[in-house]
């Protein structure tokens, strides 16, 4: 049981580049998350989904796309990096349980020049 | 609305004092309530969660948290800090009727002094 994976761990892109990052989860949860982390700011949603299939725009969604074509998996894409992407990328999932807690990935390390 | 305030960006502590985080709340429904913590390079681990049952709740590695309504605090304590606490805390809110969002708090750094 590897629980949320992330790939991939690290990445620099130049301004305007795309890419995708994946996240995995192999416990068969509902919801899956993707929040961005910046100094002094805490986590913050950028974009979830409730099911597969399904997505919703969270706080900060603007610059990013998403897709879950599988339960299991949640792609975050950027069409065009700026460098105000730069930040770190956690993914996460959470259950049908009643007050269960959110499962975190390991991060995504993200630098666009 | 669910809101989470964390005060004192940076908290520093002796080892072996008392370590204290404060985490204030607002929410117009019951909540669920969590506390993580990130140490320097990973992702973020579940130190300690209330939902509904006891309000003074004990997790991991020797924290506890006490749900307090009246307040609308659910503060972080532990007794005797260790250098091994040193890392970043967030406090973490959501609602009972709909658990598909979880909002942070800015999150408070935590340093152990010698």
């Amino acid at each position: 049981n590897a629980g949320v994976t992330q790939t991939p761990k690290f990445r620099v892109l130049k301004t305007g580049q795309s890419m995708t990052l994946l996240c995995a989860q192999d416990m068969n949860h509902e919801y899956m998350y993707w929040y961005r982390q910046d100094p002094g700011m805490g986590l913050r949603l950028i974009h979830y989904s409730v099911g597969e299939g399904t997505t919703a725009k969270g706080e900060v969604p603007d610059g990013y796309n998403v897709s879950r074509l599988k339960k299991q998996n949640f792609l975050l894409g950027l069409e065009s990096a700026a460098p105000s992407q730069t930040s770190v990328y956690f993914c996460a999932s959470w259950g049908p349980t009643s007050g269960g807690p959110w499962y975190f990935g390991p991060g995504t390390r993200l630098t666009v020049l | 609305a669910q809101s989470v305030t964390q005060l004192g960006s940076h908290v520093s502590v002796s080892e072996g004092a008392l370590v204290l985080l404060r985490c204030n709340y607002s929410s117009s429904v019951p909540p669920y309530l969590f506390w993580y913590v990130q140490y320097p390079n990973q992702g973020l681990q579940l130190l300690l969660k209330y939902t509904s049952a006891a309000t003074l709740v004990k997790g991991i590695n020797g924290f506890e948290a006490e749900f307090k309504k009246s307040e609308t605090s659910f503060h972080l304590t532990k007794p005797s800090a260790h250098m091994s606490d040193a890392a970043e805390y967030f406090c973490a809110v959501t609602p009972y009727s709909s658990a598909s969002k979880i909002i942070f708090g800015s999150g408070t750094r935590l340093s152990i002094r010698p």
